[in-house]
């Protein structure tokens, strides 16, 4: 079945570092795939999405581009903040199914340091 | 107006009571999911609601599991003679319809002691 598999944390940066969270999937069809972020304390949030092949999802200064020959959606920032540190999870999902739930990763923990 | 909202927040409770989680999704929306997110598990779909479509159930780990979507609009989702592995936060999403993104609620951190 379809799955999601990203980088174990947890990651430590210091302030105005370059983020890399490597995550990769594995579908039969043509997943639209999500970042979701969790700050401490808060729900999940929608962070970033990508819905097809060569699509880059952006927000907050957040990338991740659908890379289809590489069943990848890497997430990157060029430079943190302290207030970035949370949990970020890669998720998938097929789009030709109505209702289909995500599938997620087993999540990134992010911390930032001044 | 506002978001999704859970209750209770938090929830303790002994081994082999049972426990009843709710959910209010965002006024209007059709699809609501409820999700479990444990340490050794990660983030797992348990079940989905399509307005008065029949539910689907496949992520229910076991028959202890139930819920209900009263009305197409509150859940509550029914864990039944609770084990100590059912300790985990249980989320709950809502979207406009079924392809639309899902915007979550804070949880409910379940302990079964």
């Amino acid at each position: 079945g379809d799955s999601v598999t990203q980088m174990e944390g947890p990651v430590t940066l210091s302030e105005e570092a370059f983020l890399t969270i490597n995550c990769t999937y594995t579908a039969t069809g043509y997943p639209s795939l999500f970042w979701y972020v969790q700050y401490p304390g808060e729900g999940l949030q929608l962070l970033l999405k990508a819905t097809k092949a060569d699509d880059k999802g952006s927000n907050k200064g957040f990338e991740a581009t659908y890379r289809k020959e590489t069943t990848s959606f890497h997430l990157e920032k060029g430079s943190v903040q302290v207030s970035d540190s949370a949990v970020y999870f890669c998720a998938l999902s097929d789009p030709g199914q109505a209702g289909t739930a995500l599938i997620f990763g087993k999540g990134t923990t992010l911390s930032v340091s001044s | 107006g506002a978001g999704v909202s859970q209750s209770p927040s938090n929830k303790v409770t002994e081994k082999g009571k049972d426990v009843e989680l709710r959910c209010d999704p965002i006024s209007g929306h059709t699809a609501l999911y409820w999700y479990r997110q444990s340490l050794g598990q990660g983030l797992e779909f348990l079940i989905y609601f399509q307005g008065n479509s029949a539910p689907d159930k496949s992520g229910l780990p076991s028959d202890r599991f139930s819920a209900e979507r009263t009305g197409g609009s509150v859940s509550t989702l029914t864990i039944q003679r609770t084990q100590q592995e059912d300790s985990a936060v249980y989320l709950c999403a809502s979207s406009l319809g079924g392809r639309d993104e899902q915007y979550f609620g804070p949880g409910t951190r379940l302990t079964v002691t």
